[in-house]
């Protein structure tokens, strides 16, 4: 069975900190995908980032930054010089790769990141 | 171009009471789910469907039924309102074109509040 485990259920950090929202996977898939997930105070859920069981190099986008580490099973999350706009709840998903279990998304339980000017 | 788009965005319900939270994308996705969000639980999978014509359950789908009758469509049925489906559900598609960069990256409804007194 698939599962997704956000250990972190609130962080609280001030403004211009660095932080890591943590996300560790369990899957008996050799092929399967990754997510990242933001839901601001407004509800909607974001699209933040795709990642699949083949690619391991660590990406980037702006300030933010995603490492993922198949050999310890995470996918985890740094945000670096946190703004108030990033204060949201962060969900980690994971998905199988074949036609059918690709569209069995599986959701962790969030991280509450609270950013204090 | 709308999305996936999911109605009503609110509903009261009184226990014992049935209806149908309605969900269209015009994407052409083939993945189409509902999930529920309550507090401190993440976004837990009711339903999902591969494509017209063919559902499965997910991980909480006691008290609820759909059907894919059209690539577009994938309503959600309550068969008798309980309080404890008292949650936030969305609804969301995502496509099988797994080479593109967002692949089977899910896009979510804005979700529905439903209350059941």
């Amino acid at each position: 069975a698939q599962k997704v485990t956000q250990a972190q259920t609130e962080i609280s950090v001030v403004e211009k900190e660095d932080v890591t929202l943590d996300c560790v996977y369990e899957t008996r898939d050799t092929t399967y995908y990754l997510f990242w997930y933001k839901q601001p105070p407004s509800g909607e859920l974001v699209f933040l980032i795709r990642r699949n069981s083949f690619d391991e190099q660590n990406e980037i986008s702006g300030r933010y930054s995603w490492n993922f580490q198949k050999s310890t099973s995470s996918f985890n999350f740094t945000i670096t010089a946190s703004q108030v706009v990033d204060s949201a709840v962060y969900f980690c998903a994971l998905s199988g790769g074949d036609y059918s279990s690709a569209s069995k998304i599986i959701f962790g339980s969030g991280t509450r990141l609270s950013i204090r000017p | 171009n709308a999305g996936v788009t999911q109605t009503p965005k609110f509903q009261v319900l009184k226990t014992g009471q049935s209806m149908t939270l309605q969900c269209a994308q015009d994407m052409n996705h083939e993945y189409m789910s509902w999930y529920r969000q309550d507090p401190g639980m993440g976004l837990r999978l009711i339903h999902y469907s591969v494509g017209a014509g063919i559902t499965d359950q997910g991980e909480v789908p006691n008290g609820y039924n759909v059907s894919r009758s059209t690539t577009e469509d994938f309503p959600l049925r309550l068969l008798s309102a309980a309080p404890s489906q008292t949650s936030v559900y969305f609804c969301a598609s995502s496509s099988t074109d797994f080479a593109s960069v967002t692949g089977n990256t899910i896009y979510f409804g804005e979700g529905s509040w439903l209350t059941v007194v």
